[in-house]
């Protein structure tokens, strides 16, 4: 089983819809998890990092964190065409230093 | 500006011939890292490096050295480079907290081809 795993899309929703993006692992006790947003051609750049379980807001986006299901998950409220892009999870368990990547998940905003 | 700075962005070489890629950030981080980003299967992870002469293996460090003389600095070594290593590669660093990371800040990306 691969250390992270995302559906790799693409998922398209409608402007102004709720975007979902999801995100499974691997159990190996304490973990941090971290969402990167990636335009096509750049480099990632951090959303947002997420430590204990339930849900955790900025701004348009909320994480959420199951321990038990072993899932995280993103949502980004009121999709706009700008967050046309992938989206990257990752996650750094507490007895290392090493952080795994899933392959991300394309998401298209329809105007 | 906070920033990791990476070069060259564009690189295209011939087997064998060594080359170094060049990562520097001015946040004063602890770790950094290195990624190579490839098709259908994401970044994965080269080297990193908790501080200062301390540097580790990550998931696929074949092929690849590095070197972590200085806080701010940590270059990636190709020292005899193959068409296998043809990838995007992304340097990284992270504040580190006593139990926890912050998150990455990513360099721009070194697009390699080796022919």
């Amino acid at each position: 089983q691969k250390e992270v795993e995302q559906n790799s899309g693409p998922l398209s929703v409608p402007e102004g819809a709720i975007a979902s993006l999801n995100c499974t692992y691997s159990d190996r006790g304490s973990q941090s998890f971290f969402w990167y947003r990636q335009y096509s051609g750049k480099s990632p750049e951090l959303i947002m990092f997420i430590y204990s379980n339930g849900d955790k807001e900025d701004g348009r986006f909320t994480a959420q964190l199951n321990k038990a299901s072993q899932y995280v998950s993103l949502l980004i409220r009121d999709s706009q065409p700008s967050d046309s892009a992938t989206y990257l999870c990752a996650v750094n368990w507490a007895t290392g230093n090493q952080f795994y990547f899933g392959t991300g998940t394309s998401l298209t905003v329809i105007p | 500006e906070a920033q990791v700075t990476q070069n060259p962005r564009y690189l295209i070489t011939v087997t064998g011939k060594k080359l170094t890629v060049t990562c520097s950030q001015n946040m004063n981080h602890e770790y950094m890292s290195w990624y190579r980003q490839d098709p259908g299967l994401g970044l994965r992870q080269i080297y990193y490096s908790m501080n200062v002469e301390v540097t580790d293996k990550g998931d696929v460090p074949e092929g690849y050295k590095v070197s972590r003389k200085e806080k701010r600095n940590f270059p990636l070594i190709l020292e005899s480079p193959s068409p296998n290593q043809t990838s995007l590669y992304f340097c990284a660093s992270s504040l580190r907290g006593t139990d926890r990371y912050y998150g990455y800040t990513f360099g721009s990306g070194t697009r390699l081809t080796v022919v």
